[in-house]
């Protein structure tokens, strides 16, 4: 079956401009989290779902970010008035409760 | 907090060699240990998990309380096992995963 995918890919953003990305998880997958990956680091948690819930968002970095995932299935993650610390590569993975993580592509933001 | 620290951002063997790639952490509890893998232009997945003790492409790794080290260890590098890898932390049943900075391995023909 399909992963996990997300869109866009890639994505140019004028400073102050808002972003919005999706994550399509795996059919079924329960869990959901974002990580934010900068050039050179390793993943860094963002935000957790379990089916529609918020459970955690301990590593939002400001309240310009917000993630929702309203039917328990797709999420999106945006990202308003986008700084150039913002530039980075956003990761999706989902999981069936506490078991392995699938992860997407990424989506690459670059912030201009 | 929980802390994940690889010290190598770049190993360099040469194929056939023994590999060892280095993960020490820092967490108070019980923690699940793991290492991804991304291979070049492929997303990130799931190598080991110390739970499971397997050996998945010939890579293994023990987690070593005392030392709080879990080390990824193979005998023998292959020029396909060179990527970058990644060790990570997850606290008892929570979810939140915590990864290292990552090393970059590379195999020399």
């Amino acid at each position: 079956g399909a992963g996990v995918s997300q869109s866009p890919r890639y994505k140019v953003a004028k400073r102050g401009q808002d972003v919005a990305l999706r994550c399509d998880p795996i059919s079924g997958h329960v869990s959901l989290f974002w990580y934010q990956q900068a050039l050179g680091q390793g993943p860094e948690f963002l935000t957790y779902f379990q089916n529609e819930a918020q459970l955690d968002k301990s590593g939002l970095p400001s309240d310009r970010f917000f993630a929702e995932r309203p039917e328990g299935s797709v999420s999106t993650l945006k990202i308003q008035r986008t700084q150039q610390e913002d530039s980075a590569v956003y990761l999706c993975a989902s999981s069936l409760g506490a078991d392995e993580q699938y992860f997407g592509p990424g989506t690459r933001l670059t912030v201009t | 907090a929980q802390r994940v620290t690889q010290p190598e951002k770049l190993l360099s063997v040469f194929k056939g060699a023994p590999v060892e790639l280095k993960c020490n952490y820092s967490y108070s509890g019980s923690p699940e240990l793991f290492w991804y893998v991304q291979y070049s232009r492929q997303r990130l997945q799931l190598l080991l998990r110390h739970i499971s003790r397997e050996s998945i492409k010939g890579f293994t790794a023990d987690l070593n309380k005392g030392e709080t080290s879990f080390h990824l260890k193979k005998p023998f590098a292959q020029e396909e096992d060179s990527a970058m890898y990644y060790c990570a932390l997850r606290s008892g049943g929570y979810q939140k995963v915590t990864f290292g900075t990552g090393t970059k391995l590379q195999v020399i023909p």
